[in-house]
């Protein structure tokens, strides 16, 4: 069975610095990973996708993510981090699931909070 | 702008209320989600539509009670409900189900509902 294992319920970081959000995943199949951001009142946005083409995925507002299958992580990060990023981020894979594809196993959220 | 949308934005309604939640989706897509989420929780899944059937319905309890009249629309009835049944209740959109699970699925920005 697939699943996602999110380190750190909440990170702070200074405007400027490097962000790093850390997702583990467990699957007995290549897994299809993608990263959520959920801003305040909002349904979640899709910041990128992993799906086997790269194993260094760029997303939207500068975030990117590695895929390591020897350390079964796909971390995202962001070099520069900016008051906006202030977000909920779920780390999510796809689930097999009685043959059909596509639904999704959520981590349990990374609050980030961004400090002036 | 989100490219699902999803109607009314806030509900509050006693227990003994039938109550209505639509989503709507012009992107042609085949598969349609419902999730529940309660405060600093991932989306848990509720339902799931594939060409406007359904294929999975996660043991939720038969006072919410899903429809899917056409690709583009998804409802859930609501009946009978809760105080633990106040969340946010999102709906999301993909591709399809028969795909290989790389589809991301295309959120909207949920229906915040209370129950008194």
């Amino acid at each position: 069975a697939q699943s996602v294992t999110q380190l750190g319920s909440h990170v702070s970081v200074s405007e400027g610095a490097l962000v790093l959000l850390r997702c583990n995943y467990s699957s007995s199949v290549p897994p299809y990973l993608f990263w959520y951001v959920q801003y305040p009142n909002q349904g979640l946005q899709l910041l990128l996708k992993y799906t086997s083409a790269a194993t260094l995925v760029k997303g939207i507002n500068g975030f990117e993510a590695e895929f390591k299958k020897s350390e079964t992580s796909f971390h995202l990060t962001k070099p520069s981090a900016h008051m906006s990023d202030a977000a909920e981020y779920f780390c999510a894979v796809s689930r097999n699931y009685g043959g059909s594809q596509g639904n999704l196993i959520f981590g349990k959220g990374t609050k980030l909070s961004v400090k002036p | 702008d989100t490219e699902v949308t999803q109607t009314p934005k806030h509900l509050v309604m006693g227990m003994t209320n039938k109550k209505s939640l639509k989503c709507e989706q012009h992107m042609g897509h085949r598969a349609m989600y419902w999730y529940k989420q309660k405060a600093k929780k991932p989306p848990e899944l509720m339902f799931v539509y594939s060409y406007e059937k359904l294929s999975i319905n996660e043991s939720v309890p038969s006072r919410f009670s899903p429809e899917c009249p056409n690709s583009s629309l998804l409802n859930l009835h609501l009946h009978a409900l809760q105080p633990e049944d106040s969340a946010l209740y999102l709906c999301a959109s993909s591709q399809d189900t028969r795909g290989r699970g790389n589809q991301p699925q295309h959120f909207g920005d949920g229906t915040r509902l209370s129950i008194l």
